[in-house]
């Protein structure tokens, strides 16, 4: 079983929709948790970063972190076609690890 | 500044040659990490440096690959006697960490997409 477990989706939703994206994980040890953006054959790119427990706002993104259920979510209101991409979840010990930990990623489609 | 920049983007080989990869970070950035991604996947770590050391290998890193970071600015990633089973997306991600904390996350270059024939 992977430490991180993502649904693959593919997930369609029509332009303007509230999108929910979500991950689970194993080690209660993970303390950082980021959201990436990925377009087709591209790096990711980073979207949001938090640290433990809580909600952290970006303008349309929202993040949130449950440790004591294991959950990660992302919300993108007001979802827009230029949002069609992968995201990935990703988590990482403390600030001094050195390696992320990925899902494999949730395909995400906005229909004009 | 424009980012992590990777070289090249593309490259076909035949199985059984040996391909370099090139990451130059962030100017900056001080920790550099290699990751691998395959199709449907999330991206894999390798390893990652540390200004010039290596501080971190992942057991996905056989001894047919190797990457080096000689003076702590750019890292090459080179795989030996590549196998088919090496075709994937080679990522590189830059940092910048102090006094052991994060200070700026990973950003990640556009990758080197290796096809193995």
């Amino acid at each position: 079983q992977k430490e991180v477990e993502q649904d693959p989706g593919p997930l369609s939703v029509p332009e303007g929709a509230i999108v929910s994206l979500n991950c689970t994980y194993s080690n209660s040890a993970f303390q950082y948790f980021m959201w990436y953006r990925q377009y087709s054959r591209k790096g990711p790119e980073l979207l949001m970063y938090t640290y433990s427990s809580g909600n952290k706002e970006d303008g349309r993104f929202t993040a949130q972190v449950d440790k004591s259920s294991k959950y990660i979510s992302l919300f993108i209101r007001d979802s827009q076609p230029s949002d069609s991409a992968t995201y990935l979840c990703a988590m990482i010990l403390n600030t001094n690890a050195g390696k992320s930990t990925f899902g494999d990623g949730t395909t995400l489609t906005v229909k004009p | 500044d424009t980012g992590v920049s990777q070289n090249p983007r593309h490259k076909i080989t035949k199985r059984g040659q040996n391909v370099t990869f090139r990451c130059d970070p962030i100017s900056e950035h001080n920790r550099l990490y290699w990751y691998r991604q395959t199709l449907g996947q999330g991206p894999e770590f390798l390893t990652y440096f540390q200004n010039e050391a290596q501080l971190e290998k992942s057991r996905l890193l056989s001894d047919r690959f190797s990457a080096e970071r000689p003076k702590g600015s750019f890292s090459t990633l080179e795989i030996q006697r590549t196998e088919q089973g090496d075709s994937a997306m080679y990522l590189c991600a830059s940092s910048f960490m102090r006094g052991g904390n994060l200070v700026t996350e990973a950003f990640f270059g556009q990758g080197t997409r290796l096809t193995v024939v």
